[in-house]
Order: structure tokens, then sequence, then C-alpha cells
């Protein structure tokens, strides 16, 4: 079983307060890192896909930074609101299409 | 817009009965994956397939089949249900390394 593991587990911030998030894989057999924003009641949504080391994207309030080599991603929320409450979770996708979730940091901003 | 249905949003069982979840999706996606997931073990995939009749295991493929006779249905098949395999159960289906698009969920209980 491949180990994504994401920290931290959960997370309550202030409203305007920035946060980020990290998720860690294995750094060898890359193809693909993701992100998605899972709300309560709600199918998990895609925000990025990065394949190349050193890769940043960015969404409104929200990027993300990718390092193959170490196997590390790093999701960012700029001036959290309350409706960036959610769980954030990375997949990674490697050999043979297969797709593997953390297990997801949940966040909760206080407005 | 990508469209990924499960048949069943709430779903009751009797243990040693034969369940099967169905999903289709309608964007013509190589990839479809079924995964459950439970509080605090994020998602955990079961089995995926990346095209007709082709499947492999996931992490936790026991106790579960599944069946892809054309590229737009993935069916979950539970042989004989067990009350552990009550869950939430997450289709998703994605381009080959592309984002995935999931269904609105199948809340099993098994009892």
């Amino acid at each position: 079983i491949l180990n994504v593991e994401q920290s931290p587990q959960s997370l309550h911030v202030q409203e305007g307060d920035s946060t980020n998030f990290t998720c860690s894989f294995p750094s060898s057999n890359f193809y693909a890192l993701h992100w998605y924003r899972w709300e309560t009641a709600k199918s998990p949504e895609a925000l990025f896909v990065m394949t190349l080391n050193g890769d940043e994207k960015k969404k409104g309030r929200i990027s993300a930074t990718l390092n193959t080599k170490e196997g590390y991603s790093y999701l960012y929320i700029k001036g959290s609101q309350p409706e960036d409450s959610a769980t954030y979770l990375c997949a990674f996708s490697g050999g043979y299409q297969k797709v593997t979730f953390g297990t997801g940091t949940k966040l909760q901003v206080i407005p | 817009d990508v469209k990924v249905t499960q048949s069943s949003r709430y779903l009751v069982k009797r243990t040693g009965e034969k369940v099967f979840l169905e999903c289709v999706q309608d964007m013509d996606h190589e990839n479809m994956f079924w995964y459950r997931q439970d509080p605090g073990l994020g998602l955990r995939l079961i089995y995926f397939s990346y095209d007709v009749k082709m499947k492999e295991k996931g992490d936790i493929p026991e106790g579960y089949s599944v069946s892809r006779e054309k590229k737009e249905r993935f069916s979950l098949i539970l042989e004989s249900a067990s009350t552990n395999q009550t869950s939430m159960y997450l289709c998703a289906s994605s381009l080959i390394n592309g984002d995935a698009f999931f269904g609105q969920g199948t809340r099993l209980t098994v009892v």
C-alpha cells in the first residue's frame, strides 16, 4: 500500500488568517499529484493537478507547490474565509493509473 | 459538465446478501475507481479499471469484485455482505492521470 500522508489532520483558523497543509508521497514512480476540496454532504472537487517538479498552481486565494524529488506538496490558503471550510485531500497518481488518496486535512475557518 | 452517477444514495442490506453498486459516467473516461470512505481513514481504493474488461486491485479488495463490461459503467459487487462493509462508497472516473470526478456516494448499511 502506497503511503500518502497529510498533515495536520485538522486545523482551526480565524477568518483572515493564512494557512498551509502538507502532503507527502512516494518519490518514485511519480506521475501526478492532485489536490481536491471536499465539502460536507458534497462530492470531492478537483483543485489542482501537478505533474512536474517545481510546479506551482494558483486559483484565487489557494495555491499549491510540488517537490517530486523529496516527495511533498504544500497547499496554501491566503486570507481564509468561512467558505474555505472543507476537507482538503491530496492524491498520488503512480504507475498503472492507480490513484491513492491521503486521509485529508479538515479545515475549519472561524468567523 | 462531467457527470458520474451512482445508482443509489442510501442502501440497507442484510448480512450475506449479494450487493451491486452501479456507477455510470458520461465523459468517455478511460479510468474508473471505487473507493470507500470511513471516519479517520480517508478514501481507500477498492478496485480500479483503466479499460473495458480490465480491472486492478486497489488497497482493500478483499470481499469485493468489480465488473466493467462497457466503458461508461463500473459495478462494485459485494459477494456476501458483512457488517464491516458498512461504509460510504464513492465512484470516480478520470482521463489518464487527469482529475477525478466523483459520484454523489452511496451510503451502505449492512445489518
